[in-house]
């Protein structure tokens, strides 16, 4: 079946440094997407999300790119904390694929901060 | 409270035991789903509620599994002779549905730890 999907499993960055985290989905006709974020011990946290009649959406130190083109999604964070540190997952809703479930989510990329 | 309220944040049990995972949804959040996380996996979908019917079981992974929500509110996760397979972290959110074909995003409890021994 179609899946989402991560270029990286894991990403370090030094603090202050922008990071970028990436993904790849595979249905073109995928019209929802959101980025969470999981600390260890805690339930994913909604970060940001983004429709497809967009292509750009900015939050607090977060923009999430969407190229519909070529089916990737990205996730960046300015300034990257160590408070930053984390597994965040990339999700997608595929309208009218039969399942109600709505979000397929992606297997996580495990982003570390050091010092 | 504000967020999704998971209880109990851990659970340890002997492999054969049943046992009862409770979620309390947002307040008005009618829409409530059951995921299943194995350490250091992604999101496992089992089970979505709209108010109290459960128009989608697909990813519930045996009959040992079921679930159910009275009230349009609490929702209890069962496991019947449980497996050491079935330890896991078993998470739940909830979400607003959104008008027409708008998708509202899940928000997400602290879920509960399981170990079967």
């Amino acid at each position: 079946g179609e899946s989402v999907g991560l270029h990286l499993p894991t990403l370090s960055v030094q603090e202050g440094d922008n990071s970028i985290i990436n993904c790849a989905y595979s249905n073109s006709a995928s019209d929802y997407f959101i980025w969470y974020k999981q600390e260890s011990g805690k339930g994913p946290q909604f970060i940001i999300d983004i429709r497809s009649n967009m292509d750009k959406r900015q939050g607090q130190r977060v923009t999430v790119l969407l190229n519909k083109t070529v089916k990737h999604l990205s996730l960046q964070i300015a300034a990257t904390q160590p408070g930053d540190s984390a597994v965040y997952f990339c999700a997608e809703n595929i309208p009218f694929s039969g399942s109600a479930r709505q979000l397929t989510f992606g297997s996580g990329t495990q982003l570390t901060v050091l010092p | 409270g504000a967020g999704v309220s998971q209880s109990p944040s851990n659970k340890v049990t002997e492999k054969g035991k049943d046992v009862e995972l409770r979620c309390d949804p947002i307040s008005g959040h009618t829409a409530l789903y059951w995921y299943r996380q194995s350490l250091g996996q992604g999101l496992e979908f089992l089970i979505y509620f709209q108010g109290n019917s459960a128009p989608d079981k697909s990813g519930l992974p045996s009959d040992r599994f079921s679930a159910e929500r009275t009230g349009g509110s609490v929702s209890t996760l069962t496991i019947q002779r449980t497996q050491q397979e079935d330890s896991a972290v078993y998470l739940c959110a909830s979400s607003l549905v959104g008008s027409g074909a708008a998708v509202q995003p899940q928000h997400f409890g602290d879920g509960t730890r399981l170990s079967i021994l």
